[in-house]
């Protein structure tokens, strides 16, 4: 039982280049979530999905499009990345929206 | 909207001292409420949660929390801290509703002193 996974752990971009963070729970949660953590501003809510098929817009979700690939599968996309991306993205999953979250390992991401 | 402040950035204890952190909420109805705990480098862990009945929540690693109406508060506590605790703690609100889903606070670092 793995729980949530991240892949990859740590990429460098350059602007302008696009990349997908994946992510991957073995729970059989209903919900996922893409967060971005930055120093003093906590976690911030990119993109959700409540159940499978569904995917809203969460506090940042400028510059990103996510996709539900299916119950297990959740990933964010950076079309073209600007340095102000650079962050370290978590992914969570829970049951449901208002149960625990679980979170990933996360990826830092660096944009030169 | 729902929303949560953690008034302290960063808070250092002695190993064994007490330790209170606090966490302010602002929601109209009964909030949904965690805390969630990071160690350097990793993702965020439960601590405990709070969404109705007895108002002292019980969580894991001996940390306790006061769920308090009146001031909107829902502060972190433990009567001694080790050394294993230093971290960032983050409190979290959630709401009911079409639109659920958790805000988080921006954390506060606790530093333990030997």
């Amino acid at each position: 039982n793995a729980g949530v996974t991240q892949t990859p752990k740590f990429q460098v971009l350059k602007t302008g280049q696009s990349m997908t963070l994946q992510c991957a729970q073995d729970m059989n949660h209903n919900s996922m979530y893409w967060y971005r953590q930055d120093p003093g501003m906590g976690l911030r809510l990119i993109y959700y999905s409540a159940s499978e098929g569904t995917t809203d817009k969460g506090e940042v979700p400028n510059g990103y499009n996510v996709s539900r690939l299916n119950k297990r599968e959740f990933s964010l996309r950076l079309e073209s990345a600007a340095p102000s991306q650079t962050s370290v993205y978590f992914c969570a999953s829970s049951e449901g929206t208002l149960e625990t979250q679980y979170f990933g390992p996360g990826t830092r991401l660096l944009v030169l | 909207a729902q929303s949560v402040t953690q008034p302290d950035i960063h808070i250092t204890v002695s190993e064994g001292a007490s330790l209170e952190l606090r966490c302010n909420y602002s929601y109209g109805a009964t909030p949904y409420l965690f805390w969630y705990v990071q160690s350097p480098g990793q993702g965020l862990q439960l601590l405990l949660k709070y969404f109705s009945g007895d108002t002292l929540v019980q969580g894991i690693k001996g940390f306790e929390a006061e769920f308090k109406r009146s001031q909107s508060s829902f502060n972190l506590r433990k009567p001694s801290v080790h050394w294993s605790d230093a971290a960032e703690y983050f409190c979290a609100v959630g709401s009911t509703g079409t639109a659920s889903k958790l805000t988080f606070g921006t954390g506060t670092r606790l530093q333990v002193t030997l």
